[in-house]
């Protein structure tokens, strides 16, 4: 089975811009969970997704937003980029409420 | 707040010695306890987990201890080898979600 992928897996912008990324699961995974990675926070849960519908979300602003289709790959979407959302995105799966969680390899966005 | 507290925040083991991580967490509803290994450029990738009905679980040279009146578990790392040098994340989370709080990492380096 392939892994977990995501798109792109660098990416480059300017403040005040908006990003959109992109996470395919592993076949048959309904849920799809998105962290941000910084050296000094680790991993924080931004959300999670289930069958196209939000099951979770973590403590981050409105700017921060996902989705979920149909076929389970999920985009999380950041506007207004600030400085400080420079950071490694990771996406994970999981079958159905396995806790189970695989991980993307990442995107890492740089906002200058 | 930090939900997962991950203690040593860097260690450096010589090979074939014993890497010994540990963490602590807060709520009681937690019942699953992953541990993750991240290598450079790489997404977090599942190592051992354990559910709080058991005090330790072992696979291969990996061991979770897990004592639940102290809300501590750890990792044991036997035979370190340096191809474990890695970063170590552990986790906790509810069994009903997917919503996952991780520790701030241990950088582990083992030296031949």
């Amino acid at each position: 089975k392939a892994g977990v992928t995501q798109t792109p897996r660098y990416l480059i912008k300017t403040r005040g811009q908006q990003v959109t990324l992109s996470c395919s699961p592993i076949s048959g995974h309904r849920s799809v969970s998105w962290y941000q990675q910084t050296p000094g926070q680790g991993l924080q849960f931004l959300f999670e997704y289930f069958s196209e519908t939000q099951r979770n979300k973590g403590n981050f602003p409105g700017r921060f937003s996902g989705r979920q289709f149909s076929n389970s790959r999920s985009e999380m979407n950041v506007s207004t980029l600030e400085l400080g959302d420079s950071a490694l995105y990771l996406c994970a799966s999981s079958y159905g409420s396995s806790n189970e969680q695989f991980f993307g390899p990442g995107t890492r966005l740089t906002v200058l | 707040q930090q939900q997962v507290k991950q203690s040593p925040q860097s260690l450096i083991v010589q090979k074939g010695g014993i890497s010994i991580i540990n963490c602590a967490y807060e709520n009681t509803a937690f019942d699953y306890f992953p541990w993750y290994q991240q290598f450079p450029g790489k997404g977090p990738a599942l190592l051992i987990a354990i559910r709080p009905d058991v005090s330790e679980k072992k696979e291969g040279r990996f061991t979770i201890s897990f004592n639940k009146s102290a809300k501590q578990f750890s990792l044991h790392i036997m035979d370190s080898q340096p191809g474990d040098s890695a970063t170590y994340f552990c986790a906790a989370s509810m069994i009903s979600g997917n919503q996952f709080y991780f520790g701030t990492g241990t950088s582990l380096t083992v030296i031949p």
